[in-house]
């Protein structure tokens, strides 16, 4: 079945402790990307990567990570996670110029 | 800035009723502009649209882009309880980066 799969998909984690949340697609997919949804502000792009090893800031990125060593993986790492960083991410994954496909999301608490 | 604004923000409707959900757009290289569900999950697709005038049409879903006056509608008719939920517009710009820029949406709830 093709889908993106996201892991985990509920933490509660405290403030300076490292975590990553892991994205993986099996579809071929060149094109990855991290978005945050935060209520009244929508879904916000953090990272994306246009294909292995060439990521690039979204509208916020400040305070993640991300990395692309393989064309089917895009993990989102917080080096030190503050509480700000509740939220509730999805990762995106889509071939050049097509509708982007949603992983399930992770609901992230930083205590 | 890209921005994109939907509305109304939230729109409640009996069962049957026929709903109209705008969606308008300041972008630089406006590419395509696309239509999410989203229910108690991730968001799932409905439409892409890149040209005007042409609707896309999905069973009691169409939409419609208007690139000169910069909007979008979805038109849902005979709705059911099952449309019940948080509708997505987000454009893409600048040919290269595939940018997803998204509005806040607008909640739906359809009453039996």
């Amino acid at each position: 079945e093709a889908q993106v799969t996201q892991n985990p998909r509920y933490l509660i984690t405290v403030t300076g402790k490292k975590l990553t949340v892991t994205c993986s697609q099996n579809m071929n997919h060149e094109y990855m990307s991290w978005y945050r949804q935060d209520p009244g502000l929508g879904l916000r792009q953090i990272y994306y990567s246009m294909n292995v090893e060439v990521t690039d800031k979204g509208d916020v990125p400040e305070g993640y990570k991300v990395s692309r060593k393989e064309k089917r993986n895009f993990p989102l790492i917080l080096e030190s996670p503050s509480p700000n960083q509740t939220s509730l991410y999805f990762c995106a994954s889509s071939l050049l110029g097509d509708e982007q496909f949603f992983g399930p999301g992770t609901r992230l608490t930083v205590l | 800035e890209d921005k994109v604004v939907q509305s109304p923000l939230s729109l409640v409707v009996h069962e049957g009723d026929t709903v109209t959900l705008n969606c308008s757009y300041e972008v630089t290289n406006f590419r395509s502009l696309l239509w999410y569900k989203q229910e108690k999950k991730a968001p799932t697709f409905l439409f892409m649209l890149t040209s005007s005038g042409i609707e896309k049409k999905s069973g009691r879903l169409s939409s419609i882009l208007d690139k000169k006056e910069l909007f979008s509608i979805l038109n849902i008719t005979a709705t059911q309880t099952g449309d019940s939920a948080i509708y997505l517009c987000a454009v893409i710009s600048n040919f290269g980066n595939e940018k997803l820029t998204f509005g806040t949406g607008t909640r739906l709830t359809i009453i039996p």
